[in-house]
């Protein structure tokens, strides 16, 4: 069945750039999308179909998906920006997974 | 606006049943694909169950399947989910989450703020 990885936690100092991997055999033959979820509320999607931002969403977070890697980019990292961010797909064999999630610090 | 509001969250007894609800507003509820998403205690996102949009398909995942029904009422914009023979492993909040379909792809664009379902004796 299909897997996605991602790493458990990545850190940022404010302002800088902050980039949440997703990984998983030819990811890039999928449509990745990808949720914020703070401490006690649900999940926020954030980027549907790689790159596309709902409403709301600040133009700070873009995303990316070449070879084996999708790639949530936030830049110009706030405080208010620290969550849990998951990344999902849609497969035909395993219908529609999630990530483990990468806990995003800022320092 | 879109609003999902889960309830039924208890704490119930190993073997014991539970019916979650979910009501839709803000938007044509018979028009979505709608689905279950829960998250045991520190884990993540798991996809439960799901429902189309009349209520013709439904999908479940392994480890619920033969106890947890989903079904929904497109005349009173809610989903359900039935519990049966609940586990230890079934704790988790239960998200209530609208489902895109599209492009060979598929999404949940909205969620609910969840239901705390705790099994224990």
């Amino acid at each position: 069945s299909y897997v996605l990885t991602q790493s458990p936690s990545v850190s940022v100092a404010p302002g800088k750039t902050a980039r949440i991997a997703c990984g998983g055999d030819n990811i890039e033959s999928k449509s990745v999308h990808w949720y914020q979820q703070k401490p006690g509320q649900a999940p926020l999607l954030v980027l549907s179909f790689d790159t596309d931002r709902p409403s709301g969403i600040p133009e700070r977070f873009s995303g990316s998906n070449s070879g084996n890697t999708a790639t949530l980019t936030i830049r110009r990292v706030e405080a208010g920006d620290e969550a849990v961010y998951y990344c999902q797909v849609w497969d035909n064999n395993s219908a529609l997974l999630f990530g483990g999630g990468t806990k995003l610090t800022v320092l | 606006e879109v609003h999902l509001v889960e309830s039924g969250g208890h704490l119930v007894q190993p073997g014991g049943s539970l019916r979650l609800s979910c009501a839709a507003s803000g938007f044509t509820f018979s028009a979505y694909s709608m689905s279950w998403v829960r998250q045991a205690p520190g884990k993540g996102l798991e996809w439960v169950a799901d429902i189309n949009k009349d209520g013709s398909e439904k999908y479940s995942v392994d480890s619920v399947k033969g106890r947890f029904t989903i079904s929904r009422d497109n005349s009173k914009n809610s989903l359900f989910l039935q519990m049966h023979n609940l586990r230890v492993e079934d704790t988790a909040v239960y998200f209530c989450a609208r489902r895109r379909v599209g492009s060979g792809t598929s999404f949940f664009d909205y969620w609910g703020q969840g239901a705390l379902v705790t099994v224990s004796s």
